[in-house]
């Protein structure tokens, strides 16, 4: 069974370009997350997916953070534009839904990371 | 809000025993996970605790205390490989969506 997988593994990028992160949960799993880790600090919350729709985006920082999740299959993050502290490791994880209640585990890809130069 | 606070690194010899600790402070717990990451990896889901007291993997045990807000990840024998950064999270019961609020990871180091 595949895993989490995202796309692209590494992204250098100007400041004020435009980037695209994918990710593709494993098939099935309903529930899909993003997560970021800036400079080695703690892994933090951006959003949460429950099949095509937006159950949480309380994480996001800011309006230039844009996340898709059409037909409730992968899912893509923009950012636009880029600025300098968007650098770090983007996490996606995903997980089943087990009649509403919470599963315990979550699966995650290895990450893009970003760099803003 | 919610925190999470866990040492930043821990430093240990091959065949060794290490406890890593978590503290939290949160507005509502469901459970406590701990994840493993290896440089460049993906976080690997280790143990899950809901319920005071120790859970037990091969030679990865977790530990709850809800009324003290604190866990542990104990390591045994440990291995070279076992060298990661180790993250607690809590799953927050008031969160319809479950997501994991983390701590800043641990980075254990096992020598030789």
């Amino acid at each position: 069974e595949a895993g989490v997988t995202q796309f692209p593994s590494h992204s250098v990028i100007e400041k004020g370009q435009t980037v695209t992160l994918r990710c593709d949960p494993i098939s099935g799993h309903d529930n899909l997350y993003w997560y970021r880790r800036v400079m080695g600090k703690e892994i933090k919350f951006l959003l949460h997916f429950v099949k095509e729709s937006k159950q949480d985006e309380s994480g996001m920082p800011n309006n230039r953070f844009l996340a898709e999740r059409t037909g409730g299959t992968y899912s893509t993050l923009k950012v636009q534009p880029a600025e300098l502290e968007d650098s770090g490791v983007y996490f996606c994880a995903s997980s089943q839904d087990l009649e509403g209640r919470a599963n315990t585990e979550a699966f995650f890809g290895q990450g893009t990371r970003l760099t803003v130069v | 809000g919610q925190s999470l606070e866990q040492p930043s690194e821990v430093t240990a010899v091959e065949g060794a025993i290490v406890q890593i600790n978590c503290t939290y402070q949160t507005s509502g717990f469901y459970g406590l996970s701990w994840y493993q990451q290896h440089d460049g990896g993906a976080p690997t889901f280790l143990s899950y605790n809901a319920l005071d007291g120790l859970e037990e993997t091969g030679r990865f045990s977790s530990f709850l205390s809800r009324s003290d807000s604190y866990g542990y990840l104990l390591l045994q024998e440990l291995q070279m490989k076992d060298s990661a950064s180790y993250f607690c999270a809590v799953r927050d019961q008031a969160s319809a969506g479950n997501m994991l609020t983390f701590g800043g990871g641990t980075r254990l180091m096992v020598k030789p």
